[in-house]
């Protein structure tokens, strides 16, 4: 059973650049939901996809955006960067209810 | 809107002591409750999980946790830690609609002595 894959692992880019990470899903699992963890916080939920669908959002402004993909792999794409978007991305995936499994995330850096 | 209390910020104990992290959480229709740990330098990693049944749940490495339903708690215990214990622990909360997404509190930092 492969587990959940994130990519790249670290990233360092400017404000008001364009970023995108990437998750690949745990085999089987067919929904992936995105979490950013600024340092010393808990996770804080981003968004959720299901069947390629967004299945429910949390409070982010609409510049962080995601797709998901038929073999259920998906992207947190996040525009126009601000230093405050400096966090550990997570990916998470999972059946649509129940526990779910996460990557190891994706530092990202904004300066 | 659903929230997570850890009311302790970090934890220090000696090995073989007991252990008691304390978890609240706000919302009060029906939720599923987990325990998450990051040890240095890895991820997220499920502890435990409660959805319903047997309000006494537990889970890998010696740990259980109790749900009380009066309380809106979700305390995590273990009664003898181990200098490997030493990590983050996080709980979170799910339900009520809000299937979809995990509410986490801001972890509890656990430092074991040996």
């Amino acid at each position: 059973e492969t587990g959940v894959t994130q990519s790249p692992t670290h990233l360092i880019k400017t404000r008001g650049q364009q970023v995108t990470l990437r998750c690949s899903s745990q085999s089987g699992h067919n929904t992936v939901s995105w979490y950013q963890q600024a340092l010393g916080q808990g996770p804080q939920f981003i968004f959720q996809y299901y069947r390629e669908e967004e299945n429910g959002r949390g409070n982010f402004p609409p510049r962080f955006s995601g797709l998901q993909f038929p073999n259920y792999s998906s992207e947190l794409n996040v525009n126009a960067l601000e230093l405050d978007d400096s966090a550990l991305y997570l990916c998470a995936s999972s059946f649509p209810v129940g526990e779910q499994y996460f990557g190891p995330g994706t530092r990202l850096t904004v300066t | 809107a659903q929230s997570v209390s850890q009311h302790n910020h970090h934890v220090i104990l000696s090995e073989a002591a007991s252990l008691e992290l304390g978890c609240n959480y706000s919302y009060g229709g029906t939720v599923n409750l987990f325990w998450y740990v990051q040890y240095p330098g890895q991820h997220l990693q499920l502890l435990l999980k409660y959805f319903s049944g047997d309000p006494l749940v537990k889970g890998i490495k010696g740990f259980e946790a109790e749900f009380i339903k009066s309380k809106f708690s979700f305390n995590l215990r273990k009664p003898s830690v181990q200098w490997s214990d030493t990590a983050e622990y996080f709980c979170a909360v799910n339900g009520g609609g809000s299937n979809y997404k995990l509410t986490f509190g801001k972890g509890t930092l656990l430092t074991v002595n040996p």
